[in-house]
Formats: structure tokens, sequence, C-alpha cells
């Protein structure tokens, strides 16, 4: 069964340095989520890309956050620089479709600043 | 704005025994309503959806949910929990012009005694 792959799991930074997760989603989805999950909490959309194209970033703090699907497939998410309160877990999702298509998730990208 | 309720932060209840998780919403139009299962360490799995027609959903894993308009609830049933069950439940919902734009609950952590 195709899945959603993240990497890297786990990444320990300390604050003010750079980082960057990776999603490679379902073969042949479209659309593309990137989610933030702060301990205890449900999961935050960040962006959503269509294809090559952000659709929906309006929760991505810019100043510090980006994202890009350079080619409609996978996608990297960066932080830069990151701070303590970015500590959560980043999740990725795709859908065939936008809409009413069901996202799938990855297993995440467990992040710990300190 | 959409948001989502779920009251009880932990539940314990004894393997073969039934569950029932709450979960209320917020929103204005007829909405289109998800539960969400998390396994330690894991990404989300869909467990139901409800878009329309009838009330009561039938999902992956024995579990099923009945929407109550009435009640603005859409609370998760199982006649009989398996250990296997212990996780991180999420209710959530999505507008029905940008369904693909899901609001989550906290999420309810289900324990199951032996």
């Amino acid at each position: 069964e195709a899945e959603v792959a993240q990497s890297p799991r786990y990444k320990i930074t300390e604050k003010s340095q750079a980082v960057a997760f990776w999603c490679d989603p379902i073969s042949g989805h479209a659309t593309l989520y990137w989610y933030r999950q702060i301990l205890g909490q449900g999961p935050e959309l960040l962006v959503q890309f269509q294809d090559e194209s952000v659709v929906d970033d309006s929760q991505l703090p810019k100043d510090r956050f980006s994202a890009e699907r350079l080619k409609g497939v996978d996608s990297t998410l960066k932080i830069q620089p990151a701070e303590l309160g970015d500590s959560a877990m980043y999740l990725c999702a795709s859908s065939a479709t936008s809409g009413t298509s069901e996202q799938y998730f990855g297993p995440g990208t467990r992040l710990t600043v300190t | 704005a959409q948001s989502v309720t779920q009251p009880d932060i932990h539940i314990t209840v004894s393997e073969g025994a039934s569950l029932e998780l709450r979960c209320n919403y917020s929103y204005g139009a007829t909405p289109y309503l998800f539960w969400y299962v998390q396994s330690p360490g894991q990404g989300l799995q869909l467990l139901l959806k409800y878009f329309s027609g009838d009330t009561l959903v039938q999902g992956i894993k024995g579990f099923e949910a009945e929407f109550k308009r009435s009640q603005s609830s859409f609370n998760l049933r199982k006649p009989s929990v398996h250990w296997s069950d212990a996780a991180e439940y999420f209710c959530a919902v999505a507008s029905g012009s940008s369904a693909s734009k899901i609001i989550f609950g906290s999420g309810t952590r289900l324990s199951i005694r032996p």
C-alpha cells in the first residue's frame, strides 16, 4: 500500500539554527499539506499545495517558515531560525484532489529545539 | 469560525467494554466531519467521515459515529474495545466550500484497562 514518506523522523536542533523537513506524497496525489502538531493538541494546517502552487499558507509564520514543492511532487518545509516554541511534530499529508478527497498522513517529523 | 471541542482529554475503559468519545462542533452550514486515530509515533489514520445522507456512519476497525445536528455533535462509538484501540482520537470538521481545510479538535487519549 502506498504511503506518505517523511524524513527525518526525529530532529534535534539548537535555537537559531536552520532545519528542513522533507515529504514525498503518495504517487499521483496533487494536493499536499503540511501540519504542525504541538504536544497535547490537534494538528494545525501550515500550508497547502495544489501541484506546485500554494493555495493556503495563511497560518504559516512567514518570517521564519518557508515551504516549496518545485516540481509538484515532493516538498520541503524549512524553519530558519528555529525557536524553542517550534518544538512539535510536523506532519505531511496528501490527497488525490482537494475538497472531499481523503487525506493520507505520513508518520511525521518530531522536532526538538534546545 | 469553525471549531471542534473534545471535552474529554483522557478516557480509560476496560477491554471488552463499550466506548463513546464525545465531539461537538461549531459551524453554520452542514459540516464535513471526520474522526482520525493516531497511534504513538505514527501519523493520523482516517476512521470515518460524514458528508451527507445517513447520520449513522460506519468506519474501519468496528467504529461508528452518529451526526446529530440538533446537538452539534458527532460522537464516536465502539461496542467492544480491544487493547489495540489504545491511541489518541481526533475529531475534525471541514467547511463545505473548501473541505480540504480541516480543523482538528485537541484530541482524546484512550487507555485500555486489561
